[in-house]
């Protein structure tokens, strides 16, 4: 199978409640990225995941957490949610190093009401 | 200041036009130079990178690159009903431990048949 997967495609959210989103990377990638995208902007780089390890981090808050998992898969995870987390998030994967070779997911469009 | 900006849109040209889609940067530390285009409710797909300054064709797309004066440029010539979309500049400073990717705003094409 190839092509980035994300799930869901759509989720609404009560503020203060928590959020978790998946992604499963391309076939042959080993390296996940996290971009952040709201309405009318570029996305924005949340944290990247290498072996298994954060790699990398942007400017967002530690109730922004992560995970990788031994198959490249990856989980977002959102604690304590505010109505500036709507956006979509998008993973993205890669092989390590190649900066060129980003494959990204359609995202999921996060809504916190 | 961002570190990436993205000349405003939206943009609406008539088919056939040549546009010319333009991004500054105020990082001198950026060495990779990519334009993505993003479809409505997908996620960002490569379409032009480069590495040096200078242009580089590929069909009907030319991105060029100025790293003296910080400015990278997408022109795409033909412009065809699918070429709209959202245009997206992105730059990194590295790959592997650095390979996150800054992205400038957008901006929304609109080719008129």
């Amino acid at each position: 199978e190839t092509g980035v997967t994300q799930s869901p495609t759509h989720l609404i959210k009560t503020r203060g409640q928590q959020v978790t989103l998946r992604c499963s990377s391309q076939s042959g990638h080993n390296t996940v990225s996290w971009y952040q995208q709201a309405l009318g902007q570029g996305p924005q780089f949340i944290f990247q995941y290498y072996r298994e390890e954060e790699n990398g981090r942007g400017n967002f808050p530690p109730r922004f957490s992560g995970l990788q998992f031994p198959n490249y898969s990856s989980e977002l995870n959102v604690n304590a949610l505010e109505l500036d987390d709507s956006a979509l998030y998008l993973c993205a994967s890669s092989l390590f190093s190649q900066i060129y070779g980003y494959t990204f997911g359609s995202g999921t469009r996060l809504t916190v009401v | 200041q961002k570190e990436v900006e993205q000349d405003p849109g939206p943009l609406s040209v008539p088919e056939g036009a040549i546009v010319s889609l333009n991004c500054t940067y105020s990082n001198s530390a950026f060495q990779y130079f990519m334009w993505y285009r993003q479809y409505s409710r997908k996620g960002p797909e490569l379409l032009m990178y480069t590495y040096s300054s200078g242009n580089k064709e590929d069909g009907r797309f030319t991105a060029q690159v100025d790293k003296s004066s910080k400015y990278i440029s997408l022109f795409i010539r033909d412009s065809q009903p699918s070429d709209s979309a959202t245009y997206l500049c992105a730059m990194s400073v590295g790959a592997g431990a650095n390979s996150k990717l800054t992205f400038g705003k957008g901006i929304t094409l609109s080719v008129r048949p």
